[in-house]
């Protein structure tokens, strides 16, 4: 059982380019979310899903997409990266519930820097 | 959305002795607050949680109150330890947007 697992762990890239950072969980959990970290900013939700099919946005979610096609994963997509954009990326994952009110899993994130 | 304010950012403890965070919140239909713990360079992972229907949770070391009148609820952690040494984060579930809202995090340093 390998809970939630994101690839890459590490990315540069440079302004302008596009890229997906991938979450699967093997937990068979509904509801997948994703969240930046940011310095003395906590966790912010970018978009979640509570579902296959279904996708909605969170607290910031401009420059990123997110699709649903199976119930284990969760992909974030970055159509044009920007500065602004360098954070590092948690991907997490917990049973449906309340749609969000129940523990979280989460991954070990992804480390992606824009120059 | 959700305002959650935690505090302090940095807190230093001598091991052995206990340690306490502290959150506000500012949504009344609140209903679940959790805390996560997080080692350098991996995701946060949950340590204890309450929900509002309950005042107190102990498990072990750990212990979270929570205050619904005056919307705080609060980690306390005895006879730390240096494994305790870590980023701690409170968060806050709205039923009014269905999402988890964090604070800024805690960085908490055991002194041998």
């Amino acid at each position: 059982n390998a809970g939630v697992t994101q690839t890459p762990k590490f990315q540069v890239l440079k302004t302008g380019q596009s890229m997906t950072l991938q979450c699967a969980q093997d937990m068979n959990h509904e509801y997948m979310s994703w969240y930046r970290q940011d310095p003395g900013m906590g966790l912010r939700l970018i978009h979640y899903s509570v579902g296959a099919g279904i996708t909605d946005q969170g607290e910031v979610p401009n420059g990123y997409n997110v699709s649903r096609s199976t119930t284990e994963d969760f992909p974030l997509r970055l159509l044009s990266a920007a500065p602004s954009q360098t954070s590092v990326y948690f991907c997490a994952s917990s049973p449906l519930g309340g749609f969000g009110n129940q523990p979280q899993h989460f991954g070990d994130g992804t480390r992606l820097s824009i120059l | 959305g959700e305002n959650v304010e935690q505090h302090p950012s940095t807190l230093s403890v001598q091991e052995g002795d206990s340690a306490v965070i502290k959150c506000t919140y500012s949504d009344s239909a609140s209903n679940y607050f959790p805390w996560y713990k997080q080692e350098l360079g991996k995701g946060p992972q949950l340590i204890i949680d309450i929900r509002s229907n309950v005042g107190e949770k102990k498990d072990q070391r750990i212990a979270v109150t929570l205050n619904k009148t005056a919307k705080h609820f609060s980690l306390h952690i005895t006879e730390t330890q240096p494994e305790d040494s870590a980023v701690y984060f409170c968060a806050v579930y709205s039923r009014n947007d269905y999402k988890l809202s964090f604070g800024a995090g805690t960085t908490v340093t055991v002194r041998a």
